[in-house]
């Protein structure tokens, strides 16, 4: 089975970095995405990691230690609009390699 | 066509009754896969499609079922609704290819009531 732990909640300031943790313990292993889901809207594709490792896109940043079970999403510059719920998602190596998503962390940016 | 397309947006219905909801992928994507998530949870996987077969399946029981069809739609059928059932159903596509990612549609809000 899966298992996919990240905080509930985080508040950051306009203009500050903020990084949020996701650690996983699973039984089979083919990736880790990160996904943005502003309130009633779609979730939407940050990042992807398969190997350990930095991956960087703008103001997004996505961590991966397999090791570990560990992987962080890194946001600097935050705006208003980054205001969201941040999915970690890992994706299994089973048939159909399904996505197990995280319960999400809501990202709460204030001026 | 591009995105991924859900309909209805929003749904109530009865317990007891039963309720079809729609899902147009992308041009192109073979894989569907349906989801549940509630109300400040994380979406919870439900099956997956790949080329009209059923190719995985989460913890959901048989009243839950599904279709896929070669215009890239698919359908998710819930039978005897129950009140817990209440939730936003999201559809993802993907070409196939755990780097390619997922696509999201903007899902359906099923009431039961």
């Amino acid at each position: 089975g899966q298992n996919i732990d990240q905080p509930t909640e985080m508040t950051a300031t306009e203009g500050a970095i903020v990084q949020i943790n996701c650690t996983y313990q699973t039984s089979g292993f083919n990736g880790l995405f990160w996904y943005q889901q502003h309130a009633g809207e779609a979730p939407t594709f940050l990042s992807y990691n398969v190997l350990d490792g930095l991956e960087e896109k703008g103001r997004f940043s996505s961590f991966l230690s397999r090791s570990k079970g560990y992987s962080y999403l890194l946001l600097k510059e935050l705006q208003m609009k980054d205001s969201a719920s941040y999915l970690c998602a890992v994706q299994g190596d089973n048939a159909g390699n399904m996505l197990t998503f995280g319960g999400g962390t809501r990202l709460m940016v204030k001026p | 066509e591009t995105g991924v397309t859900q309909s209805p947006t929003h749904l109530i219905k009865t317990r007891g009754q039963q309720v079809t909801l729609r899902c147009s992928s992308q041009s192109g994507h073979n894989t569907v896969s349906w989801y549940q998530q509630a109300l400040g949870q994380g979406p919870q996987f439900i099956f997956q499609y790949y080329r009209e077969e059923e190719n995985g399946r989460g913890n959901f029981p048989p009243r839950f079922s599904g279709l896929q069809f070669p215009n890239y739609s698919s359908e998710l059928n819930v039978n005897a609704l129950e009140l817990d059932d209440s939730a936003l159903y999201l559809c993802a596509s993907s070409p196939g290819g755990a780097d390619y990612g997922y696509t999201f549609g903007s899902g359906t809000r099923l009431t039961v009531v």
